[in-house]
């Protein structure tokens, strides 16, 4: 499997709920991205991982929480969300070196339906 | 800070006519600029890109010239398709003297294309 993939694809959730969304890339990457778009708003980056090191957090609400538990991989923990965060979370890795490909590359994205 | 403006949306074509997406920029330091686009259901895919000034990124007949006089990276393309109908976004990155990456990329707002048969 190549490039990046998000598991899952489609999310209902109540608000009580606890749920995980996870992202794997095959790129090599060294950094891995969490964002947040929603419907007639612009792209809101969330998380940013640079070598499993969290550099980035944007004001984002607790009860959004990532991990990183090797370059690969990337999960965002979700629990007690609020209708406000439905939307299309996309995950995206790049490559962090002097005179090497930076842009980013994403994945398909899970779209989460809180009810 | 830096910023990206997007041409307003939506935009909408008959196939083949010609195809020109506004963008502009305001950075510091030595941006990079990317075109991505969105089609339903999917997330971003990375359409071209331009290092330095004066370069031209080229792909599936998309083009766009960084032009750092005028700061803009405007998308071209002289006949568009049905299949191009999707979401763009002009984005910039920033490096610093070294090259290297500070691995955040700016996004413009997204203009929606729409391209009748």
């Amino acid at each position: 499997e190549t490039g990046v993939t998000q598991t899952p694809r489609h999310l209902v959730m109540g608000m009580t709920n606890k749920k995980s969304l996870k992202c794997e890339q095959h790129l090599g990457h060294n950094a891995m991205y969490w964002y947040k778009q929603s419907a007639k708003k612009p792209l809101e980056l969330m998380f940013v991982y640079n070598f499993k090191e969290q550099t980035e957090n944007n004001s984002v609400p607790s009860r959004f929480s990532p991990e990183c538990p090797n370059s690969s991989h990337l999960f965002l923990h979700l629990h007690t969300l609020q209708p406000e965060d439905s939307a299309l979370y996309l995950c995206a890795s790049s490559q962090l070196l002097a005179k090497s490909s930076y842009e980013q590359y994403f994945g398909p994205g899970t779209r989460l339906t809180v009810t | 800070g830096n910023s990206v403006t997007q041409m307003e949306g939506p935009v909408t074509l008959s196939e083949e006519a010609f195809l020109t997406i506004n963008c502009t920029y305001t950075a510091t330091g030595y941006p990079s600029l990317f075109w991505y686009v969105q089609y339903p259901g999917e997330g971003l895919q990375l359409l071209l890109k331009a290092t330095k000034a004066d370069d031209k990124g080229s792909n599936k007949g998309f083009e766009a010239t960084y032009r750092k006089e005028t700061t803009s990276f405007h998308l071209e393309k002289g006949s568009v398709q049905v299949s191009d109908s999707a979401v763009y976004f002009c984005a910039l990155s920033i490096r610093n003297a070294g090259g290297t990456s500070y691995g955040k990329l700016t996004f413009g707002q997204g203009t929606i294309l729409t391209v009748h048969p």
